[in-house]
């Protein structure tokens, strides 16, 4: 069975400064896909990044990057400079099988990003 | 990617009674999953619908409960039946469309059972 865990439940910063959203997944598969959603208050699902599990490249996007350890079983985000418009649900999820089987979402981080 | 359209966008219902909601898609798709958020919580799949078969149930959940239709490649529709307050959540339809793209989700539906 795959499990992800977000242990930070909420998160608060001042705009500007950075933070890091933790993840940290379990699977027995060698193969698997992941990946990091945002949901504003209006509730829609927005995709920021998916990652495979033979592509530990780090990722940078603008204010965006993630850094994927699988020694550690790690796929954390971090927003550089955040703003008031970063704040949301970070959701991080898990799928083995690529796009024909579920997602196992954690249960996200609440952030909040204070003027 | 592909384009998902979920309605309705929120409802309010009364106890005992049944809520359909539709997902329609763009483009053609072998898999659609749906999921549940309730209040606070993160999504939890409800099943997964696949065209021409039945839909399968992830734990907890039957198919008294939360039929599902899937006629074509592009539609299904997921039926909350004999409502109580705690089906009050967001529901959501989800299609794969390929390790390239992953997964794209329709806006969700927002339920109130009163």
């Amino acid at each position: 069975a795959q499990k992800v865990t977000q242990a930070q439940t909420e998160i608060s910063v001042v705009e500007k400064e950075d933070v890091t959203l933790d993840c940290v997944y379990e699977t027995r598969d060698t193969t698997y896909y992941l990946f990091w959603y945002k949901q504003p208050p209006s509730g829609e699902l927005v995709f920021l990044i998916r990652r495979n599990s033979f592509d530990e490249q780090n990722e940078i996007s603008g204010r965006y990057s993630w850094n994927f350890q699988k020694s550690t079983s790690s796929f954390n985000f971090t927003i550089t400079a955040s703003q008031v418009v970063d704040s949301a649900v970070y959701f991080c999820a898990l799928s083995v099988k690529g796009a024909n089987s579920k997602l196992t979402f954690g249960k996200g981080i609440t952030l909040s990003v204070r003027p | 990617s592909a384009v998902i359209s979920q309605k309705p966008s929120r409802d309010i219902c009364q106890r005992g009674t049944s809520l359909t909601i539709q997902c329609q898609v763009d483009s053609q798709v072998t898999m659609m999953f749906w999921y549940r958020q309730q209040p606070g919580q993160s999504l939890t799949l409800i099943a997964t619908a696949n065209q021409g078969s039945e839909a399968t149930y992830e734990s907890g959940f039957v198919i008294d409960k939360f039929p599902i239709s899937r006629p074509n490649l592009t539609f299904s529709t997921l039926t909350v039946s004999n409502m109580s307050p705690e089906d009050s959540s967001i529901y959501l339809c989800s299609v794969g469309q390929g390790v390239y793209y992953g997964y794209t989700f329709g806006s969700g539906t927002r339920l109130t059972v009163v």
